[in-house]
């Protein structure tokens, strides 16, 4: 029931590129990103809603594929604020509200 | 609005007492989620409310652990007796629509059971 997140850990370069990955086993209704840093609470980054729409901003994306229950995000030219663990959320179809995480990607960005 | 407020912060408790963790929603939200975070199990959702009805207890994990939402306002998470397994970050989060738009975070309790 819980997404699985893929890879577990990230190291770049400043500039380099970045995937997350987050597959379910069940239709979705939509998928949350989730950033967040050591000692703090998660922050929103964004929803995508089933469709197969792609969001982003900054250098930030994420598409989201309905019929594959997948969706991605996209890391572009990463900066060192980009640090932390991103954990993608998910409703399933069906209206159960339930917002569930997977276990998370620690991304590290090194200069 | 001053966002999700749980309190307290941090709680350090012995083994065995009760221990109760609070939360107000943003006003106007009519989900609202309780979570747990360990490094084991990442962040676990424990129970969840719909208008103060709860509506999904299934990741509650034993029956030492009790929730709470009295009114829109306010909930609280009980657990009694606490064991130091129990020990984590729990977070309260609240939204809106249902699936489609962002959960908003308090800044959660770190519970220490000793």
């Amino acid at each position: 029931q819980q997404p699985v997140q893929s890879p577990q850990a990230v190291i770049l370069r400043e500039g380099e590129d970045a995937v997350i990955n987050c597959s379910s086993s069940k239709a979705l209704y939509s998928v949350h990103w989730y950033r967040q840093k050591h000692g703090e609470a998660p922050v929103f980054l964004m929803i995508l809603l089933k469709g197969g729409e792609q969001k982003g901003h900054d250098k930030i994306s994420a598409s989201f594929n309905e019929k594959k229950q997948q969706s991605s995000l996209y890391l572009t030219a990463s900066q060192l604020s980009y640090s932390g663990t991103y954990f993608c959320g998910t409703y399933g179809s069906g209206n159960t509200g339930k917002l569930i995480f997977g276990q998370g990607t620690t991304l590290q960005v090194k200069p | 609005d001053a966002g999700v407020i749980q309190s307290p912060r941090h709680e350090v408790t012995e083994m065995g007492q009760e221990v109760t963790l609070r939360c107000k929603p943003i006003s106007g939200h009519d989900y609202l989620f309780w979570y747990r975070q360990t490094m084991m199990r990442g962040l676990e959702l424990l129970i969840y409310f719909n208008n103060n009805v709860p509506i999904d207890d299934s990741g509650m994990p034993e029956d030492r652990f009790s929730a709470k939402m009295p009114n829109a306002s306010f909930s609280t998470l009980k657990i009694q007796p606490s064991e130091p397994r129990d020990s984590a970050v729990y977070f309260c989060a609240s939204s809106t629509r249902q699936g489609a738009t962002e959960a908003f975070f308090g800044q959660g309790t770190r519970l220490t059971v000793v």
